[in-house]
């Protein structure tokens, strides 16, 4: 199976603050990487996939890169909005896996 | 609007079985594949089967953790997806979320669309 390892698990921030996580696959999976957004009790959001196509909707702050093995979500400026766990998940070959979450809180 | 909504969650033994139901709307459900992800308490998130669909002729994957104890099938002509859960862990124990996986890109099946979750708990 391909473990996705994300960097950090946790990262406190304040708003307007440009923020990174990174997302390492333990093979190459070319460009098939998603990202979500999770929110306490709540399903989680589709925010990327491709790597670096934003899904419709969703806020220009928010930013992919990457491929091969290593991969980044970038937000330009945090908006109160953004305080979330963020997940990312491959889809180069099965079993599909999910990264462990990075889980972004207010400074 | 996408709808999907889980149901059939529950207490159930070590050892025991449990069929989780998802009733879909909104959508021409015989054209997506679907999907099932769990979610250990204060846990990530953690993909379980996908149904490809009809196009793809059903065909299913599962996660090495459940495979061999977990089916998942659907329904399209009650726009419904199952998963049945047997030889339960205490592992198993999560929220189980029903998710679509229909956003295509190239090859690829992107999951955009997900359901409240059920809450599935095996104890003794």
């Amino acid at each position: 199976d391909i473990q996705l390892t994300q960097s950090p698990s946790f990262l406190s921030a304040s708003v307007g603050d440009r923020v990174t996580i990174t997302c390492r696959a333990s093979q190459g999976i070319s460009s098939y990487l998603a990202w979500y957004q999770q929110k306490p009790g709540k399903a989680p959001k589709f925010l990327i996939y491709a790597a670096s196509t934003l899904q419709s909707g969703v806020p220009s702050r928010f930013s992919g890169s990457g491929s091969g093995t290593e991969f980044t979500l970038t937000i330009s400026s945090l908006q109160p909005e953004d305080f979330a766990t963020y997940y990312c998940q491959h889809l180069n070959s099965y079993p599909l896996t999910f990264g462990g979450g990075t889980k972004v809180e207010i400074k | 609007e996408v709808q999907l909504v889980e149901s059939g969650g529950g207490l159930v033994q070590p050892g025991g079985s449990l069929r989780l139901s998802c009733a879909a709307s909104g959508f021409t459900f015989s054209d997506h594949y679907m999907d099932w992800v769990r979610q250990a308490p204060g846990k990530g998130l953690e993909w379980v089967a996908r149904s490809r669909d009809k196009a793809h002729r059903y065909t299913t994957e599962y996660a090495t953790s459940v495979k061999g104890r977990f089916t998942i099938s659907r329904d399209d002509s009650e726009n419904s997806l199952y998963l049945q859960m047997n030889n339960l862990e205490t592992e198993d124990t999560a929220v189980y979320y029903c998710a679509r996986g229909g956003w295509r890109s190239g090859s690829r099946y992107y999951i955009d669309y997900w359901g409240q979750g059920t809450l599935v708990t095996v104890s003794s």
